[in-house]
């Protein structure tokens, strides 16, 4: 699985849209871009993932550039509960066991009133 | 609707100690993995198991046994406790990979992670 780089940390003020950019230059064509979140002390939460259209849920929308080699995940009207660490990630959807999937250290959002 | 539930929560043992981390999945899947979570560096597969019945090392396996106990439970050993075995422990399921819509992206695939097992050694 590709290796991703993210920003080690970002701001963001309260009810402003949170854009955390991602660079996934080596993705491959069979490899989709997943993001989590962790809130301090708990278990990662899936976010939102994609392959090569732009996707929005409940919680977010995720912006693929053309290329595929970044993307961006968009909290459209953040809160002070949206204060994580945000980890984009790229794996093939039949990977199978995730034992080559690179989490590294994300991008800590600071949420601000 | 628990979904990934550990046991126990925090837990302090001495040099030399065993100690088993239970976990169990209420949603059916297939695949169950456990990682490791250290300061300063991103989580780490110790172990994983892609069926009941089978398991397999992860990128951080030395220390560590496992046992797939049936598909709910997947539980993580530490024979002899090590003070760089001192970390928090997260178990993952993941649900079962399949293909919806047409703009080729999938519904599933994503990981369900537990609340994590602080464990220190001293």
């Amino acid at each position: 699985d590709a290796k991703t780089t993210q920003p080690p940390s970002m701001d963001c003020a309260e009810g402003r849209a949170a854009n955390l950019p991602c660079n996934h230059s080596t993705i491959s064509g069979n490899e989709y871009v997943y993001w989590y979140r962790q809130i301090h002390s708990q278990g990662p939460q899936y976010i939102i993932h994609g392959l090569k259209n732009n996707e929005t849920n409940e919680m977010a929308s995720l912006i693929i550039t053309e290329d595929r080699k970044s993307s961006t995940l968009i909290l459209p009207h953040a809160t002070l509960r949206d204060t994580a660490v945000y980890y984009c990630i790229v794996r093939a959807i039949n990977a199978g066991n995730n034992r080559k999937l690179i989490w590294g250290l994300g991008t800590s959002l600071g949420v601000n009133p | 609707n628990a979904g990934v539930t550990q046991t126990p929560k925090f837990q302090v043992l001495k040099t030399g100690q065993s100690m088993t981390l239970q976990c169990a999945q209420d949603m059916n899947h297939n695949s169950m993995y456990w990682y490791r979570q250290d300061p300063g560096m991103g989580l780490r597969l110790i172990y994983y198991s892609a069926s009941e019945g089978t398991t397999d090392k992860g990128e951080v396996p030395n220390g560590y046994n496992v046992s797939r106990l049936n598909k709910r439970e997947f539980s993580l050993r530490l024979e002899s406790a090590a003070p760089s075995q001192t970390s928090v422990y997260f178990c993952a399921s993941r649900a079962d990979s399949r293909t919806t819509g047409t703009s080729g992206s999938s519904n599933t695939g994503e990981l369900f992670f537990g609340e994590g097992s602080r464990l220190t050694v001293l």
